[in-house]
């Protein structure tokens, strides 16, 4: 099983912000990586797939980047509607597995 | 609208078994895999099943496999979980997701229903 690690926990950030975030594969995934926003009492959002690409509907401040066993998440300047858990997924083998999350939250 | 609308879950004892179910609104059910994802109170996401388009492939997590069979009927446009032999670690929110294309990433997803395994 790929073991995803997430850092941090959480990231205690304002408003307009740059925030960025790490996912790390036990094992080289190539680029199947994925990346979820989820907010309390909602289903989780597909935000980037295969590491860089933006799912339908996806601001341009979100950008994913990275291969192997070392992926990003970056929002180049946070809005409100931002702070949530962020999931990382990844689809090389199976299990899928998820990432532990990093919340977002507001300093 | 495109959405899934999860039901079934609820209270039950340790051991018992439970069915979910999951409808599929406005897009072609079996043109497409579908997974279950759950999430235990305060926790992250936890992959559960998925089903391939076709219907001929199913993949399980080990934590569930052997328990629980994931199947769909296609003329009714319903994704299930039949979840026997349930544990106290089995409670979570369940989510139904539509995996998007090929890619087994999951575009599309309900709103989750609560599977809480008691005594």
């Amino acid at each position: 099983e790929i073991v995803l690690t997430q850092s941090p926990a959480t990231l205690s950030l304002s408003p307009g912000e740059r925030a960025t975030l790490s996912c790390r594969p036990s094992q080289s995934v190539s680029s199947y990586l994925a990346w979820y926003q989820q907010k309390p009492g909602q289903a989780p959002r597909l935000l980037i797939y295969d590491a860089s690409n933006r799912a339908t509907g996806i601001p341009a401040r979100f950008s994913g980047s990275g291969s192997g066993t070392d992926f990003t998440l970056t929002i180049s300047s946070l809005e409100p509607e931002d702070f949530a858990v962020y999931y990382c997924q990844q689809r090389s083998n199976w299990p899928l597995t998820f990432g532990p999350g990093t919340k977002v939250e507001i300093k | 609208e495109v959405q899934l609308l999860e039901s079934g879950g609820g209270l039950v004892q340790p051991g018992g078994s439970l069915r979910l179910s999951c409808a599929a609104s406005r897009f072609t059910f079996s043109s497409y895999g579908m997974s279950w994802v759950r999430q235990a109170p305060g926790k992250g996401l936890e992959w559960v099943s998925t089903i391939s388009g076709s219907g001929g492939n199913t993949y399980y997590a080990d934590s569930v496999k052997g328990r629980f069979t994931i199947s769909g009927d296609n003329s009714k446009n319903i994704l299930y979980l039949q979840m026997n032999s349930l544990r106290v670690e089995d409670t979570a929110v369940y989510y139904c997701a539509k995996v998007w294309g090929n890619t087994w990433y999951f575009d599309l997803w309900g709103r989750g229903t609560l599977v809480t395994v008691s005594s």
